[in-house]
């Protein structure tokens, strides 16, 4: 019964490669993000989906590309990875209530990527 | 300046102890606040929120002061469990509508016996 999932929960690649982290919420949320989490635990936001739409959208590199198939889903996919991308990414979700968000955001366990 | 800045610490205190975070924010726009938990190598959860009339949840006592832009938390009767990183949240969205929550750096505490 697991509200927010990631997979994987490790990921250790080679620069250059393309990867792909998985995020699922059974939270009935519609508006996902994506946060990375650098080596100095700050915790920045990179994307945010509302009912499969792009909402936020900060200065991540065009390499890295959220998808979002459906509102229980957002996908992050890298492509070319580089030693800077190394970090823990966590998903989180939310919802708007009554004509306000509730800022309560529930995250995902994370994603420890390493790349060497 | 950051948007939300925080002294990172570390704080060690004995258990049963008092410890005071503060923490303060650059958008005055900001319109919610929040406390959340990070335990080591686990994802962050929602301690508290904090409103402007101060609020306690058991141990917790969050205060926010919009003149000044600052937010504090208050651990009493600490105990080891409480060991763990405290991380200001501010939703700097201003007037939009859209969650966007600014996380600071933390404050770690660690409690000892």
């Amino acid at each position: 019964d697991t509200a927010v999932s990631q997979t994987p929960k490790y990921l250790v690649t080679q620069m250059g490669n393309d990867k792909s982290i998985k995020c699922e919420q059974n939270l009935g949320h519609d508006t996902m993000y994506w946060y990375k989490q650098d080596s100095k635990k700050f915790l920045k936001i990179m994307f945010s989906y509302n009912n499969k739409e792009l909402i936020i959208n900060e200065t991540v590199p065009n390499r890295f590309s959220p998808k979002s198939p459906d509102k229980a889903h957002l996908n992050l996919h890298i492509n070319s990875l580089e030693l800077g991308d190394s970090a823990v990414y966590f998903c989180a979700s939310s919802q708007w209530v009554g004509g306000a968000w509730t800022d309560t955001q529930y995250f995902g366990p994370g994603t420890r990527l390493t790349v060497l | 300046r950051k948007e939300v800045e925080q002294d990172p610490g570390p704080f060690n205190v004995p258990e049963g102890a008092t410890v005071a975070f503060n923490c303060t924010y650059s958008n005055s726009a900001s319109q919610s606040f929040f406390w959340y938990r990070q335990d080591c190598r686990k994802e962050p959860k929602l301690l508290m929120s904090v409103y402007s009339s101060g609020n306690e949840d058991g141990r917790f006592t969050a205060q926010l002061n919009r003149a000044s832009q600052y937010i504090s938390l208050l651990i009493r009767d600490s105990k080891l469990s409480d060991s763990a990183t405290y991380l200001c949240v501010v939703n700097s969205a201003g007037g939009t509508s859209y969650g966007k929550l600014t996380f600071g750096q933390g404050t770690i505490l660690t409690v000892h016996p």
